[in-house]
């Protein structure tokens, strides 16, 4: 298995520019992740899936949208780049299952670094 | 949203050495994570606390639950320079749903010769 896979690793935008950040699982994980992580800072929850066709805001959802068309990808969007974007975005899946309380392990993927100039 | 606290932000030992890292918060928690990251990669889970009180044992890395659910330590003994990296603490501060960890600041830990 290559578990949680992301591209591009790293990308330059300018401001306004629009770019998808891919991500892929092939562990047939049921919940999907996405994370940005700011210098010298932890992460930071963008949104997130339980399912595919299900998707919900995290803490900071501003500036991005999500989609879960399938159950092996969830691609991250940003629609007008802003200086305040740059940052290194992590995407993580886990499997829960229905009714279970202990958080699950999450896997992450080797993150994409990205700069908005 | 919980505030994870983490203590110290950096740390800079010489191998040999054991140190201690806190994770403090006002809100109880359901249950608490540690992840270690390294540079350029994802983080990747060390160990999960459930129960108040709880003390975990990885090899040389020693994790505790406190009794209030409040707070986490990680203490390592006779510090690696493999053990260098991120830690990072996450809480998940309900049950039954999505897993919306909310992460510490981190820890950032270095190991010389």
């Amino acid at each position: 298995n290559a578990g949680v896979t992301q591209t591009p690793k790293f990308r330059i935008l300018k401001i306004g520019q629009s770019m998808t950040l891919q991500c892929a699982q092939d562990m047939n994980h049921n919940y999907m992740y996405w994370y940005r992580q700011d210098p010298g800072m932890g992460l930071k929850l963008i949104y997130y899936s339980v399912g595919a066709g299900i998707t919900d805001k995290g803490e900071v959802p501003n500036g991005y949208n999500v989609s879960r068309s399938t159950t092996e990808d969830f691609p991250l969007r940003l629609e007008l780049a802003a200086p305040s974007q740059t940052s290194v975005y992590f995407c993580a899946s886990s499997s829960r299952l229905p009714g279970q309380g202990v958080s699950d392990t999450q896997y992450f993927g080797p993150g994409t670094r990205l700069t908005v100039l | 949203t919980q505030l994870l606290e983490q203590s110290p932000q950096f740390l800079s030992i010489q191998e040999g050495e054991n140190l201690t890292v806190y994770c403090n918060s006002s809100s109880v928690f359901s249950s608490l994570q540690w992840y270690r990251q390294e540079p350029g990669e994802g983080p990747v889970l060390l160990v999960t606390v459930v129960t108040g009180g709880e003390v975990k044992k990885l090899k040389r890395l020693t994790f505790q639950f406190g009794d209030a659910r409040k707070d986490s330590s990680l203490h390592i003994t006779a510090a690696q320079p493999g053990d260098t990296g991120l830690y990072l603490c996450a809480a998940s501060p309900r049950t039954g749903t999505a897993s919306k960890l909310t992460f510490g600041t981190g820890t950032r830990l270095q190991v010389t010769l």
